[in-house]
């Protein structure tokens, strides 16, 4: 079975500041990892992904997500945060090969970034 | 957002009623799925389909029934079956080829059982 852990409910930091989001994951294989963000009452928009390749992921709005295999883990990731990057933020997991139900999310992160 | 449009936005269901809550993508993506959102669980998949007139149960599936006439639509009908249905129903679409592919949401359906 696959997994994805976000140990932090709540993550707080001030604008200008980097910012880390975490994520660790459990995967049979290769795994497919994903990170989404979500506004109050909106749905999910997808920031990034992580198929093969380089390690370092660049998505939307400027985030960027480290891959690092032997820490089974895929942190979201801005140098410097703005107050509207304020928003939930979920990890997601799918095993290379199933069937096309298996993406898995994790429970969460609220980011706030204070002015 | 965009490609996908769920409603009602907002929908109130008394005790013992069925309600349905209605998804449309134009995306012209084969997969969709249903997603139930709860405080601090994040998202877990209620139905999903691959191809029209096919549909498979996920994770939560009890008390709920799906249905998938066209390509284009996966409606979601919460039965009076469903114990606890107060909650924040997502439904997303993506290209099936693939497993890679990003699944593209909806704005949601927020149900409150009165």
């Amino acid at each position: 079975a696959q997994s994805v852990a976000q140990p932090e409910d709540q993550v707080n930091v001030a604008e200008g500041n980097p910012l880390t989001v975490k994520c660790t994951y459990s995967v049979s294989g290769n795994p497919y990892l994903f990170w989404y963000v979500q506004y109050p009452n909106r749905g999910l928009q997808f920031l990034l992904k992580y198929i093969t390749g380089d390690n370092l992921v660049k998505g939307s709005y400027g985030f960027e997500a480290e891959f690092n295999k032997s820490q089974t883990s895929f942190h979201l990731k801005k140098p410097s945060a703005l107050v509207s990057d304020s928003a939930l933020y979920f990890c997601a997991v799918r095993a290379p090969s199933g069937s096309a139900r298996q993406l898995t999310f994790g429970s969460g992160t609220q980011l706030t970034v204070l002015p | 957002d965009g490609g996908i449009t769920q409603s009602p936005k907002y929908l109130f269901r008394k005790e013992g009623q069925n309600v349905t809550l209605s998804c449309e993508q134009n995306l012209n993506h084969d997969a969709m799925y249903w997603y139930r959102q709860d405080p601090g669980q994040g998202l877990r998949l209620i139905y999903y389909s691959q191809i029209v007139n096919d549909f498979q149960k996920g994770d939560i599936a009890e008390g709920y029934s799906v249905s998938r006439e066209k390509k284009e639509s996966f409606p979601l009908t919460v039965t009076s079956a469903q114990k606890n249905p107060t909650a924040f129903y997502l439904c997303a679409s993506s290209i099936l080829s693939g497993t890679y592919n990003e699944q593209f949401f909806g704005p949601g359906t927020r149900l409150t059982v009165l």
